[in-house]
């Protein structure tokens, strides 16, 4: 059966520092990978989403950028974080052809 | 613009109070309409999927309806472990990977 992790799980950072967040799928071949963000009292809002190895597509301007450095691997980054970056990121796969996504456990990000 | 509204905002239900909560949604051409439920603190759980009006799906004491503008989600006769927050997303036929997510509705199943 297909797993999907998230690393770390909670994570406090102050305004301008970088930003690392990780996601790792088990289970399956090239998943269709996506990050979504989720604040408070509101819907998900995708923010990248990936075919393939190396190829991202964003959905929101903002100072994050996203890597798929493996098949099953898709990283969140920022090189300097904003107070407006805080909120729950989650991280969700989908077969090609079936449109199903399933979600990590998320992380929980609040920058000070 | 593709669009998702969720009501009510909040439930409260007694348990074995049957119910519905709506999802009206705005989108150029359905490819298909999502059912998850979010615990607190954690990542939504995949529910269902809904293609096309008229279609039905049931899994336990739900069952998710849809029609050409909006689908239901029935829980009948709910019990205290239902409580959570009800999402629904829909994807567009022009945007073939993106969920457009509505903001919820916290479900509250009281003993």
């Amino acid at each position: 059966s297909q797993t999907i992790h998230q690393w770390p799980a909670t994570l406090v950072q102050p305004v301008g520092s970088p930003l690392s967040l990780e996601c790792t799928v088990e289970g399956t071949s090239n998943p269709n990978l996506y990050w979504y963000r989720q604040a408070a009292g509101r819907g998900l809002q995708l923010l990248f989403y990936s075919v393939g190895i190396g190829q991202i597509s964003s959905e929101v301007p903002q100072n994050l950028s996203a890597s798929r450095p493996q098949d099953r691997q898709f990283i969140l980054s920022s090189k300097k974080l904003l107070l407006s970056d805080s909120g729950f990121y989650l991280c969700a796969w989908s077969t090609s052809g079936v449109d199903e996504q399933f979600f990590g456990p998320g992380t929980r990000l609040t920058v000070l | 613009e593709d669009q998702v509204t969720q009501s009510p905002e909040a439930l409260r239900l007694q348990e074995g109070e049957s119910s519905s909560l709506n999802c009206s949604y705005t989108v150029s051409g359905l490819r298909g309409l999502f059912w998850y439920r979010q615990d607190p603190g954690k990542g939504p759980e995949f529910l269902f999927t809904l293609y096309s009006a008229g279609e039905e799906k049931e899994k336990e004491r739900l069952k998710a309806t849809l029609t050409k503008k909006e689908s239901f989600l029935h829980i009948t006769a709910p019990k205290p472990e239902d409580s959570a927050t009800y999402l629904c997303a829909v994807q567009g036929t022009d945007s073939s990977y993106k969920l457009i997510f509505g903001s919820g509705t916290r479900l509250l199943v009281r003993p």
